[in-house]
């Protein structure tokens, strides 16, 4: 257990819906981080947050924002789906200092039908 | 732009013998590099790292080596297990100490997966 939970584990919605996935990183942590999986590929980064400031943007799509709360947990909110936004979300967290190794959450699979 | 390059979609290996999984990079920023372990339906688990400032880490049965001049790294697992088998994820960061003094984005590979075999 990475100390990282993500909700929900499972989405099923449909094309042009919202929603929104859930991270609250290990304790103590305060940078964090997302990624998506799709299939057969590796993870690539969206987007991270350092102690509710946005940090870095990566390879993430307009539809798609984020935002970290004072209490650390972050929020990914993907709307106007398409199918091609199937994939595993993945929330992952660090200290939030350099060289560092981030821990990620289990995941929430979004399928788009 | 692939930064961080996994060759071997997969590799199998007999229990007790040596895994070898190879990773490339071409961003001479990167400054440390990790592995790290996926399960099916389950997150990337860390395994090991190791900083630029090394050519060598050392975790139980788990080695990682570090060529910066070929811009090379490894991951050498002694002796292999059943459990072994997984997809191995090689990833990459650079210090961002410029601007922020903290860790950036993780860059990663494609995964190898592993297959220890009986």
């Amino acid at each position: 257990d990475s100390g990282v939970t993500q909700t929900p584990k499972h989405l099923i919605t449909a094309t042009g819906q919202r929603v929104t996935l859930r991270c609250s990183p290990r304790s103590g942590d305060l940078s964090v981080y997302w990624y998506q999986q799709s299939l057969d590929q590796g993870l690539q980064f969206l987007i991270q947050y350092y102690n509710g400031e946005e940090r870095a943007k990566g390879n993430i799509l307009e539809r798609f924002s984020a935002q970290q709360f004072p209490d650390l947990h972050s929020e990914l909110n993907l709307s106007s789906l398409e199918l091609g936004d199937s994939a595993l979300y993945f929330c992952a967290s660090s200290a939030g200092t350099v060289r560092e190794t981030q821990y990620f959450g289990p995941g929430t699979r979004l399928l788009v039908l | 732009d692939q930064q961080v390059k996994q060759n071997s979609p997969s590799l199998s290996v007999q229990e007790g013998r040596i895994s070898i999984l190879n990773c490339d990079y071409t961003n001479s920023m990167f400054d440390y590099f990790l592995w790290y372990k996926k399960y099916p339906a389950e997150g990337p688990t860390f395994l090991i790292s190791i900083s630029s400032i090394k050519d060598k880490n050392e975790d139980g049965r788990f080695t990682v080596f570090l060529n910066k001049s070929a811009k090379h790294l490894s991951l050498h697992i002694v002796p292999s297990q059943p459990g072994d088998s997984a997809v191995y994820f090689c990833a990459a960061s650079s210090s961002d100490h410029i601007n922020t003094g903290t860790a950036s984005k993780l860059t990663f590979g494609t995964g190898t997966r592993l297959q220890v075999t009986l």
